[in-house]
């Protein structure tokens, strides 16, 4: 059971590249989220799922889509990368409201130049 | 805002010493939850107190509610350096999504 796996790890893109970042849980959870973490900031919910084929937005989606066309797989898509947009990025899954925590991810350490 | 927010920003103790981290909220809630993230790390869902538990116990962390003062304690007893990590509290309110604030950044030194 490797719980939320978030690739790559790292990443380096320069601006106006267009990239995708990973997000798989093993887990059969219906809730996945995507947040951004800053420096004083704490972490900002970008977009969040509650089920296959439903997607909605968080606080800071702007330049980000998302698609959960499955139970397992929630990707974060840049689509043309800003400086603004360097940040820590987490993916985090539950199973049911209010029974538990979320399970987070290991984290995607983005820099755009 | 649907996010807590903790206080101190930042608590420095020595190792053995016992660490009080709190947090207030501003909405009505189903239960609020203690993450804690160590440096460059993802976060790890601590505990989970419910709207009608006053005090609840998980190994050396201790966590209060008192939802008539909207506020949230967390103790963390025989502290070690492994302990050294931020420490979010995060109110629940039945939406699906987390709110997260900056944290608590504790250090324990050896």
């Amino acid at each position: 059971n490797a719980g939320v796996t978030q690739t790559p790890k790292f990443q380096v893109l320069k601006t106006g590249q267009s990239m995708t970042l990973q997000c798989a849980q093993d887990m059969n959870h219906e809730y996945m989220s995507w947040y951004r973490q800053d420096p004083g900031m704490g972490l900002r919910l970008i977009h969040y799922s509650v089920g296959a084929g439903i997607t909605d937005q968080g606080e800071v989606p702007n330049g980000y889509n998302v698609s959960r066309s499955t139970t397992e797989d929630f990707p974060l898509r840049l689509l043309s990368a800003a400086p603004s947009q360097t940040s820590v990025y987490f993916c985090a899954s539950s199973y049911e409201e209010g029974t538990g925590g979320y399970t987070f991810g290991s984290g995607t350490r983005l820099t755009v130049v | 805002s649907q996010q807590g927010e903790e206080d101190p920003q930042a608590l420095s103790i020595q190792e053995g010493e016992n660490a009080t981290m709190n947090c207030s909220y501003k909405t009505s809630i189903n239960n609020l939850q203690w993450y804690r993230q160590n440096s460059g790390r993802g976060l790890v869902h601590l505990i989970l107190i419910r709207s009608n538990e006053r005090e609840k116990h998980s190994g050396r962390l201790r966590v209060t509610l008192d939802t008539s003062k909207k506020s949230s304690s967390l103790l963390i007893t025989a502290s070690r350096a492994a302990d050294t990590a931020s420490y979010f509290c995060v109110p629940r309110a039945g939406a699906n999504n987390l709110f997260f604030g900056t944290g608590t950044r504790l250090t324990v030194i050896p």
